[in-house]
C-alpha cells in the first residue's frame, strides 16, 4: 500500500530532551515536506526536501532539522524541544514537479507534546 | 504574502442536507487549490485538486469550484451524511514554491 508513515504518533518529552521523529514513504517520491498544525494557525510548512541532500527551510523553520540520507525517509530532529514546538507534526511527499497536477500524500500525524 | 481563510470555522447541519464551505486567498498567483479532509487522529486525504486553469472539479457528492480571479473556491457536499463529519482544509500553492499554503479549516458535523 502507498503510503507515508510516520513514529512516534505521540509522545510527550520535557524541555531540552533531544528527539527524532521519523517519515518514511514508499512512492518513491522525490518532494518531502514537514508541516506543524497549531490550533487557529493552520497548517505551517518546517522545512523540505526537492531530493536525497537537498533540503531548504519553510515558513517556521526555528528549532528544528531535518536530513535527507535516503529518498525515502526524511526525518524531523529536535535539538533542544521547547513547549513551543508542542503541535502535531506531519510529513508530506509528492511526485517529481507537476505543480499544476500534483497533490501531496500525508502521514496520519505526529502530536508532540513538550513539558 | 498569501493568506487563505475558510468561512465558516464550523458548521453543524443535519443528515441529507446541500452545504458549501467557503475558501478565499488573496493572491491568485497560483498553481493549483486542493480541498482536503482531516479526519481526527489522522492525517489529510486530498479530495478535489483545482488546476489554475480550471474552474471545477467534481468527486461523488462533491463539487469544488474555483474562480482564480476573485481569489474564492467552494466546496459542495450533496446530500450530507454522518461520515462527512471532519474539518475540511483547503489549500493553495503559489507559484513557484512547492509548498501548500493552508486555511485554517471547517469542521463539519452532520447529525442523524
Amino acid at each position: 500500500e502507498a503510503q507515508v508513515t510516520q513514529n512516534p504518533r505521540y509522545l510527550i518529552t520535557v524541555t531540552g530532551k533531544k528527539l527524532t521523529v521519523t517519515c518514511s514513504q514508499n512512492m518513491n517520491h522525490e518532494y518531502m515536506s514537514w508541516y506543524r498544525q497549531d490550533p487557529g494557525l493552520g497548517l505551517r510548512q518546517i522545512y523540505y526536501s526537492m531530493n536525497v541532500e537537498v533540503t531548504d527551510k519553510g515558513d517556521v523553520p526555528e528549532g528544528y532539522k531535518v536530513s535527507r540520507k535516503e529518498k525515502r525517509n526524511f526525518p524531523l530532529i529536535l535539538e533542544s524541544p521547547s513547549p513551543n514546538q508542542t503541535s502535531l507534526y506531519f510529513c508530506a511527499s509528492s511526485p517529481p514537479q507537476r505543480p499544476n497536477t500534483d497533490t501531496q500524500y500525508f502521514g496520519p500525524g505526529t502530536r508532540l507534546t513538550v513539558l | 504574502k498569501q493568506e487563505v481563510t475558510q468561512i465558516p470555522a464550523a458548521l453543524s447541519v443535519p443528515e441529507g442536507e446541500n452545504l458549501v464551505l467557503n475558501c478565499s486567498f488573496t493572491d491568485s498567483a497560483i498553481y493549483n487549490l486542493q480541498w482536503f479532509r482531516q479526519d481526527p487522529g489522522k492525517g489529510l486525504t486530498s479530495l478535489l485538486l483545482i488546476q489554475s486553469s480550471q474552474r471545477e472539479q467534481t468527486s461523488g457528492r462533491l463539487n469544488a469550484s474555483l474562480d482564480k480571479s476573485s481569489g474564492r473556491s467552494t466546496l459542495y457536499i450533496a446530500a450530507s451524511q454522518p461520515g462527512d463529519s471532519a474539518t475540511y482544509l483547503c489549500a493553495v500553492r503559489p507559484y513557484n514554491t512547492d509548498k501548500l499554503i493552508f486555511g485554517t479549516g471547517t469542521r463539519l458535523q452532520v447529525f442523524p
